[in-house]
């Protein structure tokens, strides 16, 4: 079936650090990708999005990129900090007639060293 | 003022037991949603309702039924609980543009023993 899938299972940096979170997916048809922080004992809370027809979008020290032509999605943290440090998630709609269903990658854990 | 708020946080309970999780949210979206999370921290979703009707059912068992009284609730009713329902079940709520953009809240760690 359509899936997302992350390259690296775990990452480590030290405080002041960019980090670089990767993502692949596999579904053409998704034109909708967002991503999720999810520290320890709570619920995922929202980063990033971004839309199909975008390569790129900035938040406050987030960047997430998107390239269609590999499938793949990348998240960028700058000037990490420790309290950065929680799993991250990407995921992905199904497309047009998805009305909300995300398929969600495996997760990142992201550890933040002072 | 918890915008997706879910009681209880942890549930531990016998096989075969039935168990409900609620959920409220105030933040005035149309569509809730429940996920499960496995001890991977594999995240998948289970239901969606929007305006109280049942739009997204994921091949979840039976055993399972989501109830919306309206639509700032939606409950989750477990019959004849197994050891393979132990997971984190979340709550989440979204509004119409993106319906995908996506609100959780903190999660109730359910353990079958």
């Amino acid at each position: 079936g359509e899936s997302v899938g992350l390259h690296l299972p775990t990452l480590s940096v030290q405080e002041g650090d960019n980090s670089i979170i990767n993502c692949a997916y596999s579904n053409s048809a998704s034109d909708y990708f967002i991503w999720y922080k999810q520290e320890s004992g709570k619920g995922p809370q929202f980063i990033i999005d971004i839309r199909s027809n975008m390569d790129k979008r900035q938040g406050q020290r987030v960047t997430v990129l998107l390239n269609k032509t590999v499938k793949h999605l990348s998240l960028q943290i700058a000037a990490t900090q420790p309290g950065d440090s929680a799993v991250y998630f990407c995921a992905e709609n199904a497309g047009g007639t998805s009305y909300g269903k995300l398929t969600f990658g495996q997760g990142t854990i992201l550890t933040v060293h002072p | 003022d918890t915008a997706v708020s879910q009681t209880p946080k942890y549930l531990v309970t016998q096989m075969g037991n039935d168990k409900s999780i609620k959920c409220e949210q105030n933040l005035g979206h149309d569509t809730m949603y429940w996920y499960k999370q496995d001890s991977k921290k594999f995240l998948k979703i289970m239901f969606s309702y929007n305006n109280k009707e049942l739009i997204i059912n994921e091949t979840v068992p039976n055993r399972f039924s989501p109830k919306s009284p309206d639509k700032a609730h939606l409950n989750l009713h477990i019959n004849s609980l197994e050891l393979g329902d132990s997971a984190v079940y979340f709550c989440a709520s979204s509004h119409l543009d993106p319906p995908e953009k996506l609100f959780f809240g903190s999660g109730t760690q359910l353990s079958v023993l």
